[in-house]
C-alpha cells in the first residue's frame, strides 16, 4: 500500500486558517488522496478527496502538489469544533480497496 | 448524506458472554462493510472486510472464530466477540460502502465502546 506521511500533531488558534500537510511521494497514477477526520470519542468522517486538481466543499480545502507527491487540507477558519485527529489516506481508484489508517496528526485548536 | 448507525453506543459485560454489535446503513444500501477497532489514543486497526451474502475476510492476526462477522442483508452487519476478555475491551468503529465507484468515501458510524469486566 502507497504510504502516507504526516505530522504527529499541530496546533493552531480559533478563527485562523490551518493547514495540515501530507507527504506521498509513492503514490501511483490511480491513487485518490482522500482526508477523514475523527472527532473524541466518534467514528471517522469523510472530508474531501482528490486526484489532481485542487477541491473545495464546504468543510475543506485540499491543495494537490503538481508531483502529486505531497497534498494540504487547509481549514479556512478553524473552530473549536475542528479538534480532532485528521488523516490523509490513499486510495486506488481502479480497486475495491479498503482503507488502512496511518496515524494521521492531532489538531488541537486554542481559543 | 449517507449515515450508518451503530448499536449499542457502549456495552459493559462480564468475561466469558459474548456481545454482539450491530451496523446498519440507513438510507442506502451497503455492499461492502469494514470493522476496525481501536484502542485509546492509537489509530483504528483494520479487523476484518465483509461484503453482502459471503463470508468475511480477516486481516492477518485477527480470530475469525474470536470475532464472528454477518452479513445477511445489504443494510445490516454484525460483529460478535465471543467469550469475551479485558484485553478485548476496545472502541469497535465500522463503515459501509454502497454500489457506487470504489473511491467513493466510507461512512462511518459512531462506534461501540466494549468494556469486559
Amino acid at each position: 500500500d502507497a504510504k502516507t506521511t504526516q505530522p504527529n500533531s499541530m496546533e493552531s488558534n480559533e478563527e485562523e486558517p490551518v493547514h495540515l500537510p501530507c507527504n506521498h511521494s509513492t503514490i501511483s497514477g490511480t491513487d485518490y488522496i482522500h482526508w477523514y477526520r475523527q472527532l473524541p470519542s466518534q467514528g471517522p468522517e469523510y472530508v474531501i478527496h482528490g486526484l489532481t486538481s485542487n477541491v473545495n466543499n464546504r468543510m475543506a480545502s485540499l491543495a494537490i502538489a503538481e508531483d502529486r507527491k505531497s497534498s494540504t487540507l487547509i481549514l479556512h477558519r478553524a473552530t473549536l469544533r475542528d479538534a480532532a485527529v485528521y488523516y490523509c489516506i490513499l486510495r486506488d481508484g481502479d480497486r475495491d480497496d479498503k482503507i488502512i489508517f496511518g496515524k494521521g496528526t492531532r489538531l488541537h485548536i486554542l481559543p | 448524506g449517507a449515515v450508518v448507525s451503530q448499536h449499542p453506543s457502549r456495552v459493559i459485560c462480564k468475561s466469558g458472554t459474548s456481545v454482539k454489535i450491530e451496523c446498519r446503513s440507513l438510507d442506502f444500501q451497503a455492499t461492502t462493510m469494514f470493522w476496525y477497532r481501536q484502542f485509546p489514543k492509537k489509530s483504528l486497526m483494520l479487523m476484518a472486510t465483509s461484503n453482502e451474502g459471503s463470508k468475511a475476510t480477516y486481516e492477518q492476526g485477527v480470530e475469525k472464530d474470536k470475532f464472528l462477522i454477518n452479513h445477511a442483508s445489504l443494510t445490516l452487519s454484525t460483529l460478535t466477540v465471543t467469550s469475551a476478555h479485558p484485553e478485548d475491551s476496545s472502541f469497535y468503529i465500522c463503515s459501509a460502502r454502497g454500489r457506487v465507484t470504489y473511491n467513493s468515501p466510507l461512512h462511518f458510524g459512531n462506534g461501540t465502546r466494549l468494556t469486559v469486566t
